[in-house]
């Protein structure tokens, strides 16, 4: 079956502009999270959807945000970027919050802002 | 604060030996622990994974530790390969954490080279 599908794969963004990005997670899969990874921080939890409600939230400003549509798919946006902001964004779905199970990720989307 | 760590940026290994990856967490309401393995311009890919509730899983070449007195737990990948060649990650789930398996903790990562 089809994984995780992030878009788009590299963005290039200037301070001071708005982003959004994409993630389809795998089909029957109702979570989705969505993580920051920078070569400093390592890899850091934004906030995770389950339908359409927003379960969690990392430490994160108020410029990141997110939603979960019907189909699960979700959208991540930034505004106001920072030049901070640039990293790798990853997305990961995974069958819902009952029990654990494990969380597969997309290829994530690459921002960079100027 | 960092609640996984991952102490070792880096493990060089010779192909065919064992190679031995190590996690601490600091929160024992922590009660599943996964590892992750990620090459470049890649997501993560899920590797193994243990609940708190037994000490070892084994699958193939890669065996997960975990003592819960010491708060740590260990990926054995035996015998290494150079296709193991990566950045692992550890990270941590606790259902009464956050109350979401969807809300992983993860380490800085360790990455491995096994050399030919």
């Amino acid at each position: 079956k089809a994984g995780v599908t992030q878009t788009p794969r590299y963005l290039i963004k200037t301070r001071g502009q708005q982003v959004t990005l994409s993630c389809s997670p795998i089909s029957g899969h109702r979570s989705v999270s969505w993580y920051q990874q920078t070569p400093g921080q390592g890899l850091q939890f934004l906030f995770e959807y389950f339908s359409e409600t927003q379960r969690n939230k990392g430490n994160f400003p108020g410029r990141f945000s997110g939603r979960q549509f019907s189909n699960s798919r979700s959208e991540m946006n930034v505004s106001t970027l920072e030049l901070g902001d640039s990293a790798l964004y990853l997305c990961a779905s995974s069958i819902g919050p009952a029990g654990n199970t494990e969380a597969f990720f997309g290829q994530g989307t690459r921002l960079t802002v100027v | 604060d960092q609640q996984v760590k991952q102490n070792s940026p880096s493990l060089s290994v010779q192909e065919g030996r064992i190679s031995i990856l190590n996690c601490d967490y600091t929160n024992s309401m922590f009660d599943y622990f996964l590892w992750y393995k990620k090459y470049p311009a890649e997501g993560p890919t899920f590797l193994i994974s243990i609940s708190s509730i037994k000490d070892k899983n084994e699958d193939g070449r890669f065996t997960v530790f975990l003592n819960k007195s010491a708060k740590h737990l260990s990926l054995h990948i035996v015998p290494s390969q150079p296709g193991d060649s990566a950045v692992y990650f550890c990270a941590a789930n606790g259902m009464n954490y956050g109350g979401s398996q969807g809300n992983l903790i993860f380490g800085k990562g360790t990455k491995l080279s096994v050399k030919p």
